[in-house]
């Protein structure tokens, strides 16, 4: 099956500091991907869907100049927390569609990234 | 809107049993898909099972099945021989397969899961 990773796995840093987080689709062109946000025991909340080449589009709520997504290429789209607070301490998931695979229409799912705000 | 509900927050089984995950949905769309994924400790996503709206015949990999009641709009996932590696929350989701002002294709609806235990 198609694999999808995320790098940092997990990360703790500073209130205020920016982290940035990447999410690669390692054997298929990725032609959008989601970013999620997931707290303890709860479901996955989406934040935002990234096409490559164009804008990301933020779920309601979402602060887009809190999270910068960047699409740049069909295998890379990077999440950047900016001025991180405690409250933004979650576990972040990706996933990725590809147009190859748009009969299925399966999201390939990152093994997720726990960042820690201090 | 598309909403789903898991109204089991937590279900428990015993190894070796059969254990049933219910789940509901809403939408005006006649063509969509339908996914049970597992989320294990490891908080990875796996996907368990796949149904396409318009088949009428219900999705089965290997020890895992689903009722798929349409017009119930019902979408219930059945465990088999239950292991203690299926001990995992288990999300219910569904994807609509067309395209309306500010929507995207592929996207997934979730429900709020069900925090499965299987104990020997």
């Amino acid at each position: 099956g198609a694999v999808v990773s995320q790098h940092p796995s997990r990360v703790i840093c500073k209130s205020g500091t920016s982290v940035k987080i990447e999410c690669r689709s390692l054997d298929f062109q990725a032609t959008t991907m989601f970013w999620y946000r997931q707290f303890p025991k709860q479901s996955l909340m989406l934040m935002a869907t990234s096409n490559e080449g164009s804008k990301a589009t933020y779920e309601q709520g979402v602060e887009k100049d809190k999270f910068l997504i960047n699409h740049a290429s069909l295998t890379l789209s990077t999440l950047t927390v900016t001025s991180a607070h405690p409250e933004d301490s979650s576990f972040y998931i990706c996933s990725a569609l590809t147009s190859g695979r748009a009969q299925y229409n399966e999201q390939f799912f990152g093994p997720g990234t726990r960042l820690t705000v201090l | 809107a598309q909403t789903v509900t898991q109204s089991q927050p937590e279900m428990s089984v015993q190894e070796a049993e059969t254990v049933t995950l219910s789940c509901t949905y809403d939408t005006s769309e006649s063509n969509y898909y339908l996914f049970w994924y597992k989320q294990p400790p490891s908080r990875q996503m796996i996907l368990v099972i796949r149904q396409e709206a318009y088949k009428q015949q219900n999705a089965t990999e290997n020890r895992f099945s689903v009722n798929f009641q349409k017009a119930a709009k019902s979408f219930s996932l059945k465990i088999s021989d239950s292991q203690l590696g299926d001990t995992a929350m288990y999300f219910c989701a569904f994807m609509k397969l067309t395209l309306d002002r500010g929507s995207t294709l592929g996207r997934l609806y979730f429900g709020r899961g069900t925090q499965l235990t299987v104990w020997p």
